[in-house]
């Protein structure tokens, strides 16, 4: 099974500034015969279900909004949020689906 | 809009059954595969079953293999959950979440429920 591992588990960032989770799978999750990378991000806000950011690695889901942005390859994965907004509270997870769906732990992210 | 809501959950005494549904709406429920997810409180999330657009294939996570089964009705546009022999460790906000691709499984989610919770205890 593919495990997959978040850093940090929390961290605080101040409004208007970058925050950067990372994401690390067990094994590649990049399917060599279509060049794509296998992993999706979710926000999930207090008390809500998980909300889709980001699949395939960098593409983003309809209406999120472009501060959100993925990238990274094969094993190692990075969400950014590059200006932190009130409303972006929450925990994110990654998640790959190359094999048997798999969660990162979540990285909650709050406002310094 | 656009939406899915779970129900059945509740109260229930180890090693009984519970059975959960989720009914979709304003989309074209019979056209895509659906998942189950849970999520212990205050924990992460993790993938519980997926069942095909046609419901002709399932597929489990090793942890409720055996004891639970996925099945949906598409005259009804419902989804289910049958939890058998139930455990302790078996309780968490259970999600309904609609597969994001179109008759294939690609196995991430676009859409999800508000969740309904499964208390397993005597």
């Amino acid at each position: 099974d593919i495990v997959m591992t978040q850093s940090p588990d929390s961290l605080a960032v101040s409004l208007g500034e970058r925050a950067t989770i990372n994401c690390k799978s067990s094994q590649s999750v990049l399917y060599s015969s279509n060049n794509k990378n296998y992993l999706a991000w979710y926000q999930q806000k207090p008390g809500q279900p998980p909300k889709l950011l980001i699949y395939w690695a960098s593409t983003r889901a309809s209406g999120v909004p472009d501060r959100f942005s993925g990238s990274g390859s094969g094993t190692d994965f990075t969400l950014i949020i590059s200006s932190l907004q009130a409303e972006d509270v929450a925990v994110y997870y990654c998640q790959q689906y190359y094999s048997t769906p798999a969660f990162g732990q979540g990285t909650k992210v709050e406002i310094k | 809009q656009v939406q899915l809501v779970e129900s059945g959950g509740g109260v229930v005494q180890p090693g009984r059954s519970l059975r959960l549904s989720c009914a979709a709406s304003e989309f074209t429920f019979s056209n895509y595969g659906m998942h189950w997810v849970r999520q212990a409180p205050g924990k992460g999330l993790e993938w519980v079953a997926v069942i095909s657009f046609d419901g002709r294939s399932e597929y489990y996570a090793d942890s409720v293999k055996g004891r639970f089964t996925i099945s949906r009705d598409n005259s009804k546009n419902t989804l289910y959950l049958q939890m058998n022999s139930l455990s302790a460790e078996d309780t968490a906000v259970y999600y309904c979440a609609k597969d994001a691709s179109l008759i294939d499984v690609s196995w991430y989610f676009d859409l999800w429920g508000r969740g309904t919770l499964v208390t397993v205890s005597s």
